[in-house]
């Protein structure tokens, strides 16, 4: 079954603590991205990356990392979190040309006190 | 990053009306899309417009690409209960920020009473 996943679905984590979310894809995809999702804001791009090793800032990268060294994974990593990075994490993919229509992983609930 | 303006923000829906929402930029889009979050899920694509003036339907949905390539709408015909959701429009700007994804806010239907 074409799908993206993430992992963990859901973490509970404190200021500070380093943390890694996996993305993977499993359609070939060259595109992925990272956004997050906050109430009245809708999703808001992170990161974006085109291709292996090719990454690039999206809306709001502040405090966050990615990385591509494979095709079809695309970790956001945040070196020290903080509250205010509590939120609703989304991966996506697509080909990188033609439509381009995205495909959503199922979430990821992130909680920093 | 771009603004996309979504209205309504919120909207009641009584099976078999007809629904509509729009979403506004001030700049110009390459491609618009429309996705559907249930919840606890990421969201789904619902509908892809690539060219100026283009009018396309799925179903019950149907959406258009305005001419002006700032807007674009999504109309739900006969309702049904399992419409409800929150509905983004999205789009890509032009090159070279064509890898960029813009989301509107989200548009929740609910089902009246």
């Amino acid at each position: 079954e074409a799908q993206v996943t993430q992992n963990p679905r859901y973490l509970i984590t404190v200021t500070g603590k380093k943390l890694t979310v996996t993305c993977s894809q499993n359609m070939n995809h060259e595109y992925m991205s990272w956004y997050r999702q906050d109430p009245g804001l809708g999703l808001r791009q992170i990161y974006y990356s085109m291709n292996v090793e090719v990454t690039d800032k999206g809306d709001v990268p502040e405090g966050y990392k990615v990385s591509r060294k494979e095709k079809r994974n695309f970790p956001l990593i945040l070196e020290s979190p903080s509250p205010n990075q509590t939120s609703l994490y989304f991966c996506a993919s697509s080909f990188f040309s033609g439509g381009r229509e995205q495909y959503f992983g199922p979430g990821t609930r992130l909680t920093v006190t | 990053g771009q603004q996309l303006n979504q209205s309504p923000q919120s909207m009641f829906i009584q099976e078999g009306e007809d629904v509509s929402m729009n979403c506004t930029s001030s700049s110009i889009f390459n491609t618009w899309l429309w996705y559907k979050q249930e919840p606890g899920e990421g969201p789904v694509l619902l509908i892809a417009l690539y060219k100026a003036g283009e009018l396309t339907s799925n179903g019950r949905l149907t959406a258009q690409f305005g001419i002006t390539r700032k807007d674009s709408f999504l109309n739900i015909s006969a309702s049904i209960p399992s419409d409800v959701g929150i509905y983004f429009c999205a789009g890509h700007p032009p090159p070279p920020n064509d890898y960029k994804l813009s989301f509107g806010a989200g548009t929740t239907v609910t089902v009246r009473a």
